[in-house]
C-alpha cells in the first residue's frame, strides 16, 4: 500500500496568514492526489483533485501543487472557517490511502 | 440536489453483524463508482471498500477483507455494506462516497466528490 505522510500534524496560525501543508507519497502517484477539508462532526469535503484542480465552489484562496511524490496545499489568506482539519489522499492505486491529517488551529 | 444518505448504524456486540445502506439521489447513480470510508473516534480517514458502477469490480481494505461485503442496487440507487464478525476496532463513523468522473480528464477520476453525512457503528459488549 502507498503510504501518505502529511506534515505538520498540526499548526497554529492567525486569520489572514498564508499556510502550507505538505503531503508525501511513499511512491510516485503522478497527479492522482486529492485534498479534503473536514469540519468537526461533518463529512469530508473535496477541495482539490488531480493535485492542483480546484473543485467547483471552493474558494480561490485554496491551491494545490506537486506531482510524483511531493504535494502541497496552500491557503493564501486564512479565514475563520478554515481552522479545521485537512487530509490528502492518493487515488493512484488500491487500497486508497489518506494522510493522517493536519489540524489548523488558531494562534 | 445531489445527495447521499447513510443509514443502518448502531450498537452491536463483538462478533455481530450490521448492514449499512446509502441512498443516492440527484444524480445517475448507476454510472458512478462508489466507496465506503470510515473514521474511528478522534482518528483519521480510512478507506474501506470500492465497487464499480456495474458492481463487477470490488476492492477491500485488508482490515475488512473476508468480513465485509460491498454491493449495490442500481435500480434502487442504493449502496450497501454488509459487516460481519465485527470487532471493537470497527467502531467508527462510516461514510459512503461517490467517485468523481470527468470523461476527458482521467487524472481526475478517483477523488471522492460527494459524501454522505455518515452513520455511526459502535461495536461493544
Amino acid at each position: 500500500a502507498i503510504r501518505m505522510t502529511q506534515s505538520p500534524s498540526s499548526l497554529s496560525a492567525s486569520t489572514g496568514d498564508r499556510v502550507t501543508i505538505t503531503c508525501r507519497a511513499s511512491q510516485g502517484i503522478s497527479s492522482y492526489l486529492a485534498w479534503y477539508q473536514q469540519k468537526p462532526g461533518k463529512a469530508p469535503k473535496l477541495l482539490i483533485y488531480a493535485a492542483s484542480t480546484l473543485q467547483s465552489g471552493v474558494p480561490s484562496r485554496f491551491s494545490g501543487s506537486g506531482s510524483g511524490t511531493d504535494f502541497t496545499l496552500t491557503i493564501s489568506c486564512l479565514q475563520s472557517e478554515d481552522f479545521v482539519t485537512y487530509y490528502c489522499q492518493q487515488y493512484y492505486s488500491y487500497p486508497r490511502t489518506f494522510g493522517q491529517g493536519t489540524k489548523v488551529e488558531i494562534k | 440536489e445531489v445527495q447521499l444518505v447513510e443509514s443502518g448504524g448502531g450498537l452491536v456486540q463483538p462478533g455481530g453483524s450490521l448492514r449499512l445502506s446509502c441512498a443516492a439521489s440527484g444524480f445517475s447513480f448507476s454510472t458512478y463508482e462508489m466507496n465506503w470510508v470510515r473514521q474511528a473516534p478522534g482518528k483519521g480517514l480510512e478507506w474501506v471498500s470500492y465497487i464499480s458502477s456495474s458492481g463487477s469490480t470490488i476492492y477491500y481494505a485488508d482490515s475488512v477483507k473476508g468480513r465485509f461485503t460491498i454491493s449495490r442496487d442500481n435500480a434502487k440507487s442504493s449502496l450497501f455494506l454488509q459487516m460481519n464478525s465485527l470487532r471493537a476496532e470497527d467502531t467508527a463513523a462510516y461514510y459512503c462516497a461517490r467517485q468523481l468522473f470527468i470523461t476527458m480528464i482521467p487524472v481526475a477520476n478517483g477523488a471522492f466528490d460527494i459524501w454522505g453525512q455518515g452513520t455511526v457503528v459502535t461495536v461493544s459488549s
